[in-house]
């Protein structure tokens, strides 16, 4: 089976960094991806990992580790707007295993 | 481009009841998908299709039934309404390749009381 763990809060300030981590256990693992979702709204993609490293897309950047199964989305100058839940995923043969996710409070 | 279309947006059905939700979209994905998310879950996945007349079972699929019979919709049925099936429902889209960036659809409110 799979699974996924990620913080179920974070809580930050405008401008500043805020990182959520994600570790999973899963069987034929292809690689992880990032969502957001605002309230009522619907997830969409921000970022994907299926090697190791840092992969940046503006403000956002995704990193992985395949050997620690574990990887992590990095926010940088924190707006308002990234106010939202944030869902890492494991891609798993023709599909996607979303975490329970991660609600980011940002406070002015 | 409307991307991934759902129909309806709301819903409240008696248990017992049967409804189908649409899911329609118009970026000649190969892959469609069916997931529910409940308070304080991520996404389950209830059924998915790899393509036109193809279906597979996801991780939470009773009760549910789907069909896809053309490349741009796959339908979601529910047989007899459960109060246990009170979620929001999305459909999403991908293509073969880039199964990791799927496009959701804006979702399905149902309520069984």
């Amino acid at each position: 089976g799979q699974s996924l763990e990620q913080p179920s809060e974070v809580t930050a300030v405008e401008g500043a960094i805020v990182q959520i981590n994600c570790t999973y256990q899963t069987s034929g693992f292809y690689g992880l991806s990032w969502y957001q979702q605002h309230d009522g709204g619907a997830p969409t993609f921000l970022s994907y990992n299926a090697l190791d490293g840092l992969e940046e897309t503006g403000r956002f950047s995704s990193f992985l580790s395949r050997s620690d199964s574990y990887g992590y989305l990095l926010l940088q100058e924190l707006q308002m707007k990234d106010s939202a839940s944030y869902f890492c995923a494991v891609i798993s043969f023709q599909k996607l295993v979303f975490g329970t996710g991660t609600r980011l409070l940002v406070s002015p | 481009n409307a991307g991934v279309t759902q129909t309806p947006k709301f819903r409240v059905l008696k248990t017992g009841q049967s409804m189908t939700l649409l899911c329609a979209q118009d970026m000649n994905h190969e892959y469609m998908y069916w997931y529910r998310q409940d308070p304080g879950m991520g996404l389950r996945l209830i059924h998915y299709s790899v393509g036109e007349g193809t279906t597979a079972k996801g991780e939470v699929p009773d009760g549910y039934n789907v069909s896809r019979l053309k490349k741009q919709n796959f339908l979601l049925g529910l047989e007899s309404a459960a109060p246990s099936q009170t979620s929001v429902y999305f459909c999403a889209s991908s293509y073969p390749a880039s199964t990791y960036e799927q496009y959701f659809g804006p979702g399905t409110r149902l309520t069984v009381t």
